[in-house]
């Protein structure tokens, strides 16, 4: 069983719509919870980190932790185009080891 | 704030030949480091981290080695590589916590 695990997709979804991202984690003593964004070619960007149950706010973007059902998400309020990426969840236990999952490709189409 | 360097942007190097990437930590002290490998389209896989000068923990066994000689300095190695050691590398600098990242702008990995 994979430690992270994501939907590759790709997800289309057209501008304007609400984009879901979803995560599921195999270690159930994880503690902090991150979603970056990747652009081709370039280095992933932290955009949320969440680390108790329940949501998290930061303008478009809403992260959702169930630490009982171990899943992790990622929605995206009023899409752009400008959002198109691969969207890369990832998970920490606290110590010095941090696994990212493989990656949802996102397009935003205009 | 936090910046990383890391060099060069872009490889091509014969299957066999040696390899060297280095990365440089600027705006902080004692930092933990990582390096990752993406394959194309594919997540990032772990492949070293270090908490201090000269300790390395190795995730992955391969043909791979890092060193940590000073305390903002972080390289990966090869004697010989593969071409499955093709891909998109990362250095990374990672807060104790976890609640800050910060990567390199990668180093793109041809071996043919």
């Amino acid at each position: 069983q994979k430690e992270v695990e994501q939907n590759s997709g790709p997800l289309s979804v057209p501008e304007g719509a609400i984009a879901s991202l979803n995560c599921t984690y195999s270690d159930r003593g994880s503690q902090s919870f991150f979603w970056y964004r990747q652009y081709s070619g370039k280095s992933p960007e932290l955009i949320m980190s969440i680390y108790s149950n329940g949501d998290k706010e930061d303008g478009r973007f809403t992260a959702q932790l169930n630490k009982a059902s171990q899943y992790v998400s990622l929605l995206i309020r009023d899409s752009q185009p400008s959002d198109s990426a691969t969207y890369l969840c990832a998970v920490s236990g606290g110590g010095f080891k941090t696994i990212f999952g493989a990656g949802t490709r996102l397009f935003v189409k205009a | 704030s936090q910046t990383i360097h890391q060099w060069p942007a872009t490889l091509v190097q014969p299957v066999g030949s040696p390899l060297s990437l280095e990365c440089t930590v600027e705006g902080t002290s004692n930092p933990n480091l990582y390096w990752y490998r993406q394959a194309a389209g594919r997540g990032l896989q772990l492949l070293f981290y270090s908490v201090g000068i000269g300790q390395i923990s190795s995730e992955v066994p391969q043909n791979l080695s890092a060193s940590r000689p000073q305390d903002r300095q972080f390289i990966l190695s090869s004697k010989k590589l593969l071409l499955s050691d093709s891909g998109f590398y990362l250095c990374a600098w990672i807060n104790g916590a976890g609640t800050e990242a910060f990567f390199g702008q990668g180093t793109r990995l041809t071996v043919v």
